[in-house]
């Protein structure tokens, strides 16, 4: 059984670029979730996607963006970066929608803003 | 908001059980107590969950008291990679998404 992976491990990027995340979901799942971690806090859930819609979002403006596709892999999309964007980016994956289901993360991607 | 709480930090001797208390006073019928870990530098872990029942996994066992309001995680032979951030979290049937609370940091010593 494959778990979740996420690429890149590490990133920098300059404040005002624009990042992209991926994730492939563990086998047999169909829903992804994001999540972002600031350094000394729990991970904050940014949104969710299942059968390939945005089924679910906290509170994260709308500069944060996702996709899913058809083989339930996922990309978190974050433009017009700013500093308190830093942070470990977390994608958790699970089956039947989520719901009533434990989601599985992934390592995560930490991302530097300067 | 967190519906959990948790002590902030907790030590615990090698080899010995580590029993992690976690209070849910306003834990709602249709609301399950999750439980995850997460160990430096690594995603959290999905440890164990359950609703009214005492459950047991080969990581852990899960008791909830009668009223719900309270449950504790026991770990029941803890070692040196036990340490790290536990989360207790209550979670509703229907709702697709966990909320993280800050969590208790275990430090196991040798």
């Amino acid at each position: 059984e494959t778990g979740v992976t996420q690429s890149p491990t590490h990133l920098i990027k300059t404040r005002g670029q624009q990042v992209t995340l991926r994730c492939s979901s563990q086998s047999g799942h169909n829903t992804v979730s994001w999540y972002q971690q600031a350094l000394g806090q729990g991970p904050q859930f940014i949104f969710q996607y299942y059968r390939e819609e945005e089924n679910g979002r906290g509170n994260f403006p709308p500069r944060f963006s996702g996709l899913q596709f058809p083989n339930y892999s996922s990309e978190l999309n974050v433009n017009a970066l700013e500093l308190d964007d830093s942070a470990l980016y977390l994608c958790a994956s699970s089956s039947q929608g989520g719901i009533n289901s434990p989601l599985h993360f992934g390592n995560g991607t930490r991302l530097t803003v300067t | 908001d967190a519906k959990t709480t948790q002590p902030p930090s907790m030590d615990c001797a090698e080899g010995r059980a580590a029993n992690l208390p976690c209070n849910h006073s306003t834990i709602s019928g249709n609301e399950y107590v999750y439980w995850y870990r997460q160990i430096h530098s690594q995603g959290p872990q999905y440890i164990i969950h359950g609703l009214k029942n005492n459950e047991t996994n080969e990581m852990a066992s899960l008791i909830i008291t009668e009223d719900r309001k309270s449950s504790t995680l026991i770990l029941p032979h803890a070692t040196l990679r036990d340490t790290a951030v536990y989360y207790c979290i209550v979670r509703a049937s229907n709702d697709y998404k966990l909320s993280f609370g800050a969590g208790t940091t275990v430090t196991v010593r040798a």
